[in-house]
């Protein structure tokens, strides 16, 4: 079955700093796709971030990237430039092509120190 | 409105009681979803329809009962439900141009959902 874990329940970061929030999932499916979706407190849920597997390219949005290594079924975050508006549940997501299943992590929340 | 929008935002209910949670979508999108999000555990995928047939039920106990009129709005009624039952209800919906193909979903605000 396919499983996406966050190990990170909760993360700090200082505004400006840079932050990195951990994803590893597992799957025997070589085409999939992954997400980084945020959701603010009392806000609705919004992507930030999705890689498609077949690209070893990382995706890149302004000052949030990826670092996907297939290999090792791993999908993190990077945040940089942390801004206050950052903090939120960060949720990390996965889809297998051909099917209408997203799994989802426990998420991590972040929280921005001024 | 624009996007997906979801009504209530909260409920309370008895575990008697019978309700309805709604959600619309502006996008024009063609698959729609029901999730429930509790504390410190996975979005659970609750049920899926495409084109407004269903085509996921996640199994999910007959007390939630979906409903999907037409691809814009999608239904979920309630009825003697559990303390367990209380979370965060989630609709979401993609554009499923034809194929899954790692469609980015477009999440509503939400219900919270609390059974006394």
């Amino acid at each position: 079955a396919q499983t996406v874990t966050q190990s990170q329940p909760e993360m700090s970061v200082q505004e400006a700093e840079t932050v990195t929030l951990s994803c590893t999932y597992d799957t025997s499916e070589s085409d999939y796709y992954l997400f980084w979706y945020k959701q603010p407190p009392s806000r609705q849920m919004i992507l930030v971030i999705r890689q498609e597997a077949y690209k070893q390219q990382n995706a890149t949005e302004n000052r949030f990237s990826v670092n996907f290594q297939k290999a090792a079924k791993s999908f993190s975050l990077k945040i940089s430039d942390s801004q206050l508006g950052d903090a939120a549940m960060y949720f990390c997501a996965y889809t297998a092509s051909g099917t209408y299943k997203y799994i989802f992590g426990t998420g991590t929340r972040l929280k921005v120190l001024a | 409105e624009t996007g997906v929008t979801q009504t209530p935002r909260h409920l309370v209910m008895g575990m008697t009681n019978k309700k309805s949670l709604k959600c619309e979508q502006h996008l024009g999108h063609n698959a729609m979803y029901w999730y429930k999000q509790s504390a410190k555990k996975p979005l659970e995928l609750m049920f899926v329809y495409n084109f407004k047939e269903q085509t996921e039920n996640n199994s999910v106990p007959s007390r939630f009962s979906p409903e999907c009129p037409n691809s814009s709005h999608l239904f979920l009624h309630l009825h003697t439900l559990q303390p367990e039952d209380s979370a965060l209800y989630l609709c979401a919906s993609s554009p499923l141009a034809g194929a899954y193909i790692g469609d980015e979903q477009f999440f509503g605000p939400g219900t919270r959902l609390t059974v006394l």
